[in-house]
């Protein structure tokens, strides 16, 4: 089915721990975009790209790696993780050009202890 | 992108149609009025789009003003599968940047 798939789900981490979410699309969409949505708030960009190769960051970059080397997937890096990462990731993806909603993928949660 | 001021919380009777409201006074010329919705604990839905003309989807109507200083949302008939936060987005045609605010929170009453 056509749209944007984020593995895994659930994740559980300890502290210091690192690892990627992954997200992939399979719309040939230009724009990716990372957000984080914590309980009782609104989404916060993390990092997003308008193509293969390019990277920017959003509002809250800091303990987040992206990389993408290829135009479906966008992976999210955590670095070292801390409880205050313990959050929903969502990862959208959307034409680049032309006026278009973005696709939203269906979230990791992520508690990190 | 403009910043856009939504009312925090609206109620709606099943079957009713939902006016959902939004300021956008400082949009500019190029930027579209973008609506979204999160159902609980789900991935946002993109709704519907548009630059100044009234538009109508499956889902949804949008209602923008002449002076494009604001619009309306509007659900025709709301369910009670339509209770969610919706998020009012003004954005650049190319804007790759998608900034969401806090939203109104939508709940349909039986």
């Amino acid at each position: 089915n056509a749209g944007v798939t984020q593995t895994p789900k659930f994740q559980v981490l300890k502290t210091g721990q690192s690892m990627t979410l992954q997200c992939a699309q399979d719309m040939n969409h230009e724009y990716m975009s990372w957000y984080r949505q914590d309980p009782g708030m609104g989404l916060r960009l993390i990092h997003y790209s308008v193509g293969a190769g390019i990277t920017d960051q959003g509002e809250v970059p800091n303990g987040y790696n992206v990389s993408r080397s290829t135009t479906e997937d966008f992976p999210l890096r955590l670095l070292s993780a801390a409880p205050s990462q313990t959050s929903v990731y969502f990862c959208a993806s959307s034409y680049g050009t032309e006026p278009y909603g973005y696709t939203f993928g269906s979230g990791t949660r992520l508690t990190v202890v | 992108d403009a910043k856009t001021t939504q009312p925090p919380s609206m109620d709606c009777a099943e079957g009713r149609a939902a006016n959902l409201p939004c300021n956008h006074s400082t949009i500019s010329g190029n930027e579209y009025v973008y609506w979204y919705r999160q159902i609980h604990s789900q991935g946002p839905q993109y709704i519907i789009h548009g630059l100044k003309n009234n538009e109508t989807n499956e889902m949804a109507s949008l209602i923008i003003t002449e002076d494009r200083k604001s619009s309306t949302l509007i659900l025709p008939h709301a369910t009670l599968r339509d209770t969610a936060v919706y998020y009012c987005i003004v954005q650049e045609t190319s804007g790759s940047r998608l900034t969401f605010g806090e939203g109104t929170q939508l709940t349909v009453n039986p």
